[in-house]
């Protein structure tokens, strides 16, 4: 078990820039989420997969958010056309099912928009 | 909808002093209740959880919390604090009942003085 992994772990991005991350889950857990969670804040939602389907969106996930889950497996959360409000902590977390379990998290990306 | 109430944004207290995080929910039905440590830069980690059964719930690092339905509070104890527990406390709702996003306060810094 070698934890949920994350990367990068820093990222300085322009305004107007896209940038993508990626997330690795623990193998054996068929649920992945994604949180965002900026400066003195606690983590908010954007989205979880069940496999590789995405079964909730917040709507903090506008249009310049995509989510992908390719295969089941890794995840990439894509920001197209940054804007400074998106700079934040992007966690992502993984659990073995639904239910009483609890999440396993990430180191997280952070991401910085100049 | 869910939602969770840190009241105490900053609390300091001396190493081996005992050691109380507040926490209030908002949920309809019974709640599934989590607190969560967080080191600067770093992702969640979980310190205990509450689904059903025993009120009293023991945790990692020595951590207790216990679940008052009448108060719909779920605070966060520790006897004795070490140095080591200076982190950021996250409290965290979830209802698992088709929705498994959790729902995250806004996190209690602790500092521990000598």
């Amino acid at each position: 078990d070698t934890g949920v992994s994350q990367n990068p772990r820093h990222k300085i991005t322009k305004r107007g820039q896209n940038v993508t991350f990626r997330c690795d889950p623990i193998s054996e857990h068929n649920r992945l989420y994604w949180y965002r969670q900026t400066l003195g804040q606690g983590p908010e939602f954007l989205t979880y997969f069940q496999n590789e389907a995405q079964l909730e969106k917040s709507r903090l996930l506008s249009d310049r958010f995509s989510a992908e889950r390719p295969k089941g497996s890794f995840s990439t959360l894509e920001i197209q056309r940054t804007e400074q409000g998106d700079s934040a902590m992007y966690l992502c977390a993984s659990s073995p099912g639904g239910g009483p379990y609890g999440y396993t998290f990430g180191s997280g990306t952070r991401l910085t928009v100049v | 909808a869910q939602s969770v109430t840190q009241p105490d944004i900053h609390i300091t207290v001396s190493e081996g002093a005992s050691l109380e995080l507040r926490c209030n929910y908002s949920y309809g039905a019974t709640p599934y209740l989590f607190w969560y440590v967080q080191s600067p830069g770093q992702g969640l980690q979980l310190l205990l959880k509450y689904f059903s059964g025993d009120t009293l719930v023991q945790g990692i690092k020595g951590f207790e919390a216990e679940f008052k339905r009448s108060q719909s509070s779920f605070n966060l104890r520790k006897p004795s604090v070490h140095w080591s527990d200076a982190a950021e406390y996250f409290c965290a709702v979830g209802a698992f009942l088709g929705n498994e996003k959790l729902t995250f306060g806004t996190g209690t810094r602790l500092t521990i003085i000598p």
